[in-house]
Parts: C-alpha cells; sequence; structure tokens
C-alpha cells in the first residue's frame, strides 16, 4: 500500500515570496491533516479536510496561509506572503474516515526554509 | 485545549536494556485516544502503539507497552531490548473527540551500541 506523498521534499525562498506544497493521501483515506513542525517542536495542526470539506482550520493563520482539497482528495497548502517564522517542516497525514479511533499515516514532510 | 507535556528532550539507552519515556498530558474529557508516534531523521512519522482511554489493559506492541495512568493523565512508553533502529524523535500525542490531535515536544532517544 503506498504511503502518503508530499512534494517537494525541500523548499528554499526569500520572504515575502510564495510557496505551494502538494499531499496526495493514502488512497481511500477521507481524512487529511496539515501541520506545520517547527525545529524542536511537535507537530501543530494547520487545518483538517474531512472529503473536500474544512473540519478544523482554527491554528492556520489565514491572512497568509491557505488550503484546498477540491476533489476530496489531493490537497495542496499555500503561503503567500512568507516570513521568516514560516521556517518549518510542512507534515501531511490522512487517515481513513477521521474517527477517533482512526490512526493518523504522515507523508515525509516538505522542509521548507524561508531567508 | 488539551496540552501535552514531554519532561525529558533527550534520554539514552544501552543497546538491549530497557528504557522509560514520560509524557503527561492535561485534559477535560474523559473519552480520548493518546499515541505514541516515532520520527527517525528522515521525518516519516511512524506510529508506535496507541491507547483508548476507555480501556484499563494497557497496550502493547511487541517490545513496546505503556503504562497508562488515567488518574494521574499519565502515558509513559516502555522500549524493552532496545535495538539501535529505534533511535529516533518521540512524540506523545493526545486526541480529543473532535479529532482535534495534540503533540508533545518529543523527546530525543538515542541508543549506545
Amino acid at each position: 500500500e503506498a504511503g502518503v506523498a508530499q512534494s517537494p521534499r525541500y523548499k528554499i525562498i526569500e520572504k515575502r515570496q510564495s510557496v505551494a506544497f502538494w499531499c496526495n493521501p493514502i488512497s481511500g483515506h477521507a481524512t487529511l491533516y496539515w501541520y506545520q513542525q517547527i525545529l524542536g517542536q511537535g507537530p501543530k495542526l494547520l487545518i483538517q479536510f474531512q472529503n473536500n470539506g474544512v473540519v478544523d482550520d482554527s491554528q492556520l493563520p489565514k491572512d497568509r496561509f491557505s488550503a484546498e482539497r477540491l476533489k476530496g482528495v489531493d490537497s495542496t497548502l499555500k503561503i503567500q506572503p512568507a516570513k521568516l517564522e514560516d521556517s518549518a517542516v510542512y507534515l501531511c497525514a490522512s487517515s481513513f474516515w477521521g474517527a477517533r479511533q482512526e490512526t493518523q499515516y504522515f507523508g515525509p514532510g516538505t522542509r521548507l526554509l524561508v531567508l | 485545549a488539551q496540552t501535552v507535556t514531554q519532561s525529558q528532550p533527550e534520554m539514552s539507552v544501552q543497546e538491549a536494556e530497557t528504557v522509560t519515556l514520560s509524557c503527561t498530558y492535561d485534559t477535560s474529557e474523559s473519552d480520548y485516544y493518546l499515541f505514541w508516534y516515532k520520527q527517525p531523521p528522515s521525518r516519516q512519522m511512524i506510529l508506535v502503539i496507541r491507547q483508548e482511554a476507555y480501556k484499563q489493559q494497557n497496550a502493547t506492541e511487541n517490545r513496546f507497552s505503556v503504562n497508562f495512568q488515567k488518574a494521574a493523565k499519565s502515558f509513559s512508553l516502555k522500549i524493552s531490548d532496545s535495538q539501535l533502529g529505534d533511535a529516533a524523535m518521540y512524540f506523545c500525542a493526545h486526541r480529543s473527540n473532535n479529532n482535534d490531535m495534540r503533540f508533545g515536544a518529543g523527546t530525543r532517544l538515542t541508543v549506545k551500541p
């Protein structure tokens, strides 16, 4: 079974530039999550989708971050414009249908460096 | 919102020995799930073990077991017969009824040959 795919693996940009990350969840997983992991910290949930609808985006900085999952499968996370403090690893995870007992499976992450 | 605390930033263990990683959490809920995830240097998070709060029996997965103390809000991970491949960051996580998942800051485990 293929795991969660993410691209790119690494990205270096200058502040005020824009960047987008892509995630392809495990086939059949209806729930998709984006996390931000700053160096030395645990992952922090940014947004959760159930199919193509947003379940929770309370911790997403909406003035600069946006995410979509148009067809309920792949998802993109965008930062526009980027700030220095956005340097982090962005992890995508998916689970079967988001029930409490369902395990989240993580992708390898995209490491972003903002200069 | 719930919080998860891992008080040990770093731990080390001798190969083949046993090590225990600590985790405490704060929640007002009675029904929730707890997880331990492993993150090797490649950064792919891998589920190690999970515990349902309504179950009194501690979860076990081969060499990995937990000591779940619900009243004390404690959820420690014990790794027996440690192997070099166990070296990684370990994250404790709490998942609430509304699927809100919170992670601790992590414990870096070093395994000495």
